[in-house]
Parts: structure tokens; sequence; C-alpha cells
């Protein structure tokens, strides 16, 4: 157990929805990332927050945003979903903001499929 | 543009035995680390192993080691006596400066057979 948790494990939705996918971090780090993992794409990071500013950005779409809240939890908004948006989303916390020397612990990941 | 690539989509080991995932880098910049996950079926990502650029010595952590020769920028995994619970997928990542994010290779997926 990494200590980071993200909730739901799975979520089923319709294109065009929107959904909002929920991570903790774990305790004391206070750099979240959000990464997309698909068979077309593989891994890919999308964001970055620290301490609850956004520090960098990746292949992160439009529709796709993200905020980091006082508390230090993410959540990562998708809207106007479309099959290709299917995938599991993975946040990883890391204690630090940067160097490249920088561990990060994933958490299970919300398998998201768009119908 | 940096990239990280893994040539063997899947290897299969018989178990005890050592085996080797390789993992090529490409990158400009003269600092930057090194990292493997293991993704299990059940999906989580685990981190194995890192090594930074300016390191000298190859990184170990129990059975993994990471056979790193920066001249022709590779970063292989070796895992020693290779065991059931072993078989799973294998990232390569890099994280560039300033760091934060990494870039992932398309994986390798290891069987290991009893």
């Amino acid at each position: 157990d990494s200590g980071v948790t993200q909730t739901p494990k799975h979520l089923i939705t319709a294109t065009g929805q929107r959904v909002t996918l929920r991570c903790s971090p774990r305790s004391g780090d206070l750099s979240v990332y959000w990464y997309q993992q698909s068979l077309d794409q593989g891994l890919q990071f999308l964001i970055q927050y620290y301490n609850g500013e956004e520090r960098a950005k990746g292949n992160i779409l439009e529709r796709f945003s993200a905020q980091q809240f006082p508390d230090l939890h993410s959540e990562l908004n998708l809207s106007s979903l479309e099959l290709g948006d299917s995938a599991l989303y993975f946040c990883a916390s890391s204690p630090a903001g940067g160097g490249v020397y920088n561990e990060q612990f994933f958490g299970p990941g919300t398998r998201l499929t768009v119908l | 543009a940096q990239k990280i690539t893994q040539t063997q989509p899947g290897m299969f080991v018989q178990e005890k035995e050592a085996v080797t995932l390789d993992c090529t880098y490409d990158t400009s910049d003269q600092s930057y680390g090194l990292f493997w996950y293991k993704q299990p079926s059940s999906g989580e990502m685990i981190f194995l192993i890192y090594q930074g650029s300016y390191d000298e010595q190859n990184a170990t952590e129990g059975r993994y080691s990471l056979n790193f020769q920066k001249a022709r920028k590779s970063a292989n995994l070796v895992i020693s006596a290779s065991q059931l619970g072993d078989s799973a997928m294998y990232f390569c990542a890099m994280s560039p400066p300033p760091g934060g994010k990494l870039i992932f290779g398309q994986g390798t997926e290891l069987s290991v057979k009893p």
C-alpha cells in the first residue's frame, strides 16, 4: 500500500458526460501528479500540482482540468467525455515539487470506461 | 525531445534464473533520473529502483539492480533469482529537469515459468 488513495476505483459513464476523480496523497507529500494509461498512448503525464499551485503540464486535453485543495487532496475533472478517454487514471504523490530524483508513489488508479 | 524505449514487448524467464529487461533513453540533458516501476495484473504501480545520471555506481535494491551505461544511454533492469510473483509489466521511466513528471516507456511484460 503506497499510502495514496484514489476514488472511485471504477467508473462507467456515457459519452458527453462529466466525471470527477479524486486523489489523496501520502501524508506529508506536497506534490500530486496525474497520469493516464491507455492501450493507445501508454502511460502519459497529465499535470502536476505542488502545494495548491499548478507546477507542470503535460498532454492534458482542454476538456480536462485539475485542482489541488488546501488539504492537499486533488481532483481531476474530465468533461465532454469521448470513447477514447477510457483509460486507467493514476494519481501519484511525492514530498517535493521537483528535482530529478523525485520518487513518486502511485495510487491504485481509477478505471474509467466511457460507453 | 526526451524518450524512453523498451524494445522487448514480452519476455519469458525460468523461475530462479536471472533476467535483464532493456531500456534505452534519449535526452540532451546532463542531469536526469531513471526509474523502474512494476505493474502487476492488479494494476498498481510499484516503485522498484532509481538511478541518477551522476551516480557512478549502479543502483541495487534487493534482487533488483540497474545496469547503467551512460554513454550508451541505457538503463537495463536486472532481476536475479526470478520468482513467480515477478510476473508483471515493467516500465522504465525518466525524470528530466527540472524534475517532477515521469516519461514512461511502453513496458515489457515479464512471465516467470515454474
